[in-house]
């Protein structure tokens, strides 16, 4: 199985400010053929199903605000809210899918300072 | 508009059994792979079962492999996931999720679709 490491686990970041989560994979996610990483980002408020931000380590999935932004190729991998606001308070889990099982980071808490 | 509902959850005792059903609207489940996926109170995201578009090839997770059984009626446009010799450790919130690519087969993706859950408590 490719686990999925976050860090930190929880964060807390000034409204307007820049945060940043990390995410590493145990094995490479990229698949060499179509030069993609295999590597997706969700958010979960309480209460709530997670919802996709990125997918191909870097794609903005339709409707996600620009100041979302996915980078990173190969085992490591960033999540950056470049100014935050304070609807982004939320648990956010990178998740592989290069192979199977599809393996989910233990989550990163993000808050406001 | 794309949906996904969950029912069927609730409380089962230790060795014992749930139906757990997902009906789709807004889309053909036959058109796509789907998956459950299960978080634990306060905890993460674990993958617990994938299938087909026609239902021929499934997949499980080893945690629940030999426990669990996922299936789909595409005429009823459900998925469902029959849950037997329940421990406390299946206790969680499940969710039924699309794959994001357009395909009939299942393979590891990104979920783009996701129900609201239906919690499952296994306790004595």
């Amino acid at each position: 199985d490719i686990v999925m490491t976050q860090s930190p686990d929880s964060l807390a970041v000034s409204l307007g400010e820049r945060a940043t989560i990390n995410c590493k994979s145990s094995q490479s996610v990229l698949w060499r053929s179509n030069n993609k990483n295999y590597l997706a980002w969700y958010q979960q408020k309480p209460g709530q199903p997670p919802k996709l931000l990125i997918y191909w380590a870097s794609t903005r999935e339709s409707g996600v605000p620009d100041r979302f932004n996915g980078s990173g190729s190969d085992t490591d991998f960033t999540l950056t809210i470049s100014s935050l606001q304070a609807e982004d308070v939320a648990v956010y889990f990178c998740q592989q899918y290069f192979s199977s099982p599809p393996f989910f980071g233990q989550g990163t808490k993000l808050e406001i300072k | 508009e794309v949906q996904l509902l969950e029912s069927g959850g609730g409380l089962a005792q230790p060795g014992g059994s749930l139906r757990l059903s997902c009906a789709a609207s807004g889309f053909s489940i036959s058109a796509y792979g789907m998956s459950w996926v299960r978080q634990a109170p306060g905890k993460g995201l674990e993958w617990v079962s994938g299938i087909s578009g026609s239902g021929d090839s499934t997949y499980y997770a080893d945690s629940v492999k030999g426990r669990f059984t996922i299936s789909r009626d595409n005429s009823k446009n459900t998925l469902y996931l029959q849950m037997n010799s329940l421990r406390a450790d299946d206790t969680g919130v499940y969710y039924c999720a699309r794959r994001y690519t357009y395909s009939t087969s299942w393979h590891p993706d990104a979920f783009n679709i996701w129900g609201q859950g239906t919690m499952v408590t296994v306790s004595s």
